[in-house]
């Protein structure tokens, strides 16, 4: 069964350095999504791709974030200088619809010390 | 924007007991769906079900659109369910919303 897969699985950085969190999508989806979930918190809506572009972005999705798609497969979220509040759990999730069914990969987590 | 609320917050069960886990939510949806977020964090897709009701083995889901609430119902549980059980909604615009969740705990 098409899943969509993180990497890495777990990542620690320092405070300030720059981290670059990969999600590989379902192949035949359209739609791309960031959420982060702090621990113990709810999952948050960070952003949402389609057609090689942003199509709605959160309050929390500010500067410091980028989102880009290098190539026909990878689907990459850029956390620039990172901040101790960055700790979380980031979910990559795809759709083969707007309004379709949701698919999440397992996680990213995120160590800032 | 639209706001989605789960409840209970917490549930204690004894393993073999059924229960009944609820999503309100504020706007007309195009879209629902419940996780399962287990113990190593994986959120598990257990329903697409922006309306009408599903069944899965011992769960099911029945969603109201017009009534804007949605019900997932564990059956005979299991300490395997244990675990946080979100609801998502996605209206009119391109992201899916969730509620806070409900915490599952199935004891032996």
């Amino acid at each position: 069964e098409p899943e969509v897969t993180q990497t890495p699985s777990h990542q620690v950085t320092q405070m300030g350095q720059e981290v670059i969190l990969r999600c590989v999508p379902i192949s035949n989806h359209l739609y791309f999504y960031w959420y982060r979930q702090i621990l113990g918190q709810k999952v948050e809506f960070l952003v949402s791709f389609y057609n090689n572009e942003i199509s709605e972005k959160s309050e929390i999705f500010d500067d410091q974030f980028s989102v880009e798609r290098p190539d026909g497969s990878n689907f990459t979220l850029k956390i620039r200088s990172t901040k101790l509040e960055d700790s979380a759990m980031y979910f990559c999730a795809s759709s083969k619809q707007g309004t379709g069914e949701l698919f999440f990969g397992e996680g990213s987590r995120l160590t800032v010390l | 924007g639209i706001q989605v609320e789960q409840s209970p917050p917490d549930l204690i069960l004894q393993e073999g007991a059924n229960s009944t886990l609820r999503c309100n939510f504020s706007d007309s949806v195009n879209n629902l769906q419940w996780f399962h977020q287990n113990p190593w964090g994986q959120l598990i897709n257990l329903f697409y079900i922006p309306s009408g009701t599903k069944q899965n083995g011992r769960l099911s889901a029945t969603t109201v659109a017009t009534e804007r609430y949605s019900l997932l119902y564990i059956s005979s549980s299991q300490t395997t369910d244990s675990g946080v059980y979100f609801c998502a909604v996605r209206s009119g615009d391109d992201k899916i919303i969730f509620g806070k969740g409900t915490r599952l705990h199935i004891l032996p």
